[in-house]
């Protein structure tokens, strides 16, 4: 199947800081890439959906200004989480669609705000 | 709505035999694709099966099949001959077109295969 990584694979930082996680598809070219948040034991709630060269479209409840997604290119989206807080530590995941019907998922970050 | 139930939190299975995970959604649209995603302890998401809508044949891949009922808007999961290594949380899921292909998740089922 298609490549998806993402980096890094864990990352803490201090609380106040801001914090850039990279989603690259490695062998196919995204038409769309979405990002996800998972807490423990639960299911993968969509924070936005993001498009080659336009501006990501954000779920309701989801901080624009706080997670700002950035899809420059057709192979790379970035989540940066900016003035991070204890309460955005969590499990993001990044996931990638082909011209296909796959949506391909990197390995996700676990972020920890300290 | 963009909705997509699965019923079952939890389920067990002896090892070798087959068990079935339940998944139902919402849509009003006609075309539209549905997957099964396993994430195991890594948390790794892994693309089990997919099914376009407009294809009435089942997807089969190995040991897993799908049922899928359009009309119920059912799509159901079966593993055949279970494996350990088949432990995991399975994920049903649902690309929305009509909502900017976004990809939307039911809330999982825990499945443990023992020996």
């Amino acid at each position: 199947g298609a490549v998806v990584s993402q980096h890094p694979s864990r990352v803490i930082c201090k609380s106040g800081t801001s914090v850039k996680i990279e989603c690259r598809s490695l062998d196919f070219q995204a038409t769309t890439m979405f990002w996800y948040r998972q807490f423990p034991k639960q299911s993968l709630m969509l924070m936005a959906t993001s498009n080659e060269g336009s501006k990501a479209t954000y779920e309701q409840g989801v901080e624009k200004d706080k997670f700002l997604i950035n899809h420059a290119s057709l192979t790379l989206s970035t989540l940066t989480v900016t003035s991070a807080h204890p309460e955005d530590s969590s499990f993001y995941i990044c996931s990638a669609r082909d011209m296909g019907t796959g949506a391909f998922f990197g390995q996700g970050t676990r972020l920890t705000v300290v | 709505a963009q909705t997509v139930t699965q019923s079952q939190p939890e389920m067990s299975v002896q090892e070798a035999e087959t068990v079935t995970l339940s998944c139902t959604y919402d849509t009003s649209e006609n075309n539209y694709y549905l997957f099964w995603y396993k994430q195991p302890p890594s948390r790794q998401m892994i693309l089990v099966i997919r099914q376009e809508a407009y294809k009435q044949q089942n997807a089969t891949e190995n040991r897993f099949s799908v049922n899928f009922q359009k009309a119920a808007k059912s799509f159901s999961l079966k593993i055949s001959d279970s494996q350990l290594g088949d432990t995991a949380m399975y994920f049903c899921a649902f690309i929305y077109m009509e909502y900017g292909n976004k990809l939307v998740f039911g809330a999982g089922t825990i499945l443990r295969v023992k020996s």
